[in-house]
């Protein structure tokens, strides 16, 4: 059974770059097909999209947040991460990983963390 | 301001069916990208519902069915149980520049 876990710092001051991890276990992340997202959830709000990173070598963000996120792979750990740059308190959410099912054009995710919570203040 | 727009709420007495709409536009669901269902109890992980429009993910009741429609979708929920008290959404892609993916601002469903 796949599980995802995310984990990082929960809190962040203003400015400074939020980092979280997401370890995968069950399955290799580098098994061919497989993509990864991060998305998150503000206090009181909805879902948000972040970013995914696709088996093909292509990665995507939102473009509101595109020039402050970073995402990468860790394979020998089985992990991937998200790094986003200069956080204020618009910021502050739950987080969750998730994985894209194989397949061309799967936008979907099928499998979530259970979600870590961030909150940006001094 | 969610891409995709969902009641913010609506309910049902158990036993009863209900329906959530999600509302896109020509970039999205108009475009005949496929919609997708998630329910999201707080505190815990989301859980895909529904994908593809109307395919349900093993283990997933079949009390539980998603349609679409020019640029609306819908999720239907048939004898309504209490532990169905949730929060849904839709999810899609976007061929504009709001987003590889979107998600519909969330309904939240209260069992009577």
């Amino acid at each position: 059974q796949l599980q995802l876990q995310e984990s990082g710092p929960g809190l962040v001051k203003p400015s400074e770059t939020l980092s979280l991890t997401c370890t995968v276990s069950g399955d290799s992340i580098s098994s061919s097909s497989y993509s990864w997202g991060w998305i998150r959830q503000p206090p009181g709000k909805g879902l948000e999209w972040i970013g995914s990173f696709y088996y093909s070598g292509n990665t995507y963000y939102i473009p509101s947040l595109k020039s402050r996120v970073t995402m990468s792979v860790d394979t020998s750990k089985n992990q991937f991460s998200l790094k986003l740059s200069s956080v204020t308190a618009a910021d502050t959410a739950v987080y969750y990983c998730a994985r894209h099912p194989p397949g061309s054009g799967r936008t979907f995710f099928d499998y979530w963390g259970q979600g870590t919570l961030v909150i940006v203040s001094s | 301001q969610s891409v995709l727009t969902q009641p913010p709420s609506v309910s049902g007495a158990p036993g009863q069916r209900v329906t959530i709409s999600c509302t896109g536009s020509s970039s999205n669901i108009g475009a005949r990208y496929d919609v997708h269902w998630y329910q999201h109890l707080p505190g815990t992980a989301p859980k895909l519902l529904i994908y593809g429009n109307n395919n349900r993910p093993s283990g997933v009741p079949d009390r539980f069915s998603g349609s679409k429609s020019g640029t609306s979708a819908s999720l239907a929920i048939t004898g309504l149980q209490a532990e169905d008290e949730a929060d849904y959404y839709c999810q899609s892609y976007d061929s504009s520049l709001s987003g590889f993916v979107v998600f519909g601002g969330g309904t939240k469903l209260t069992v009577l």
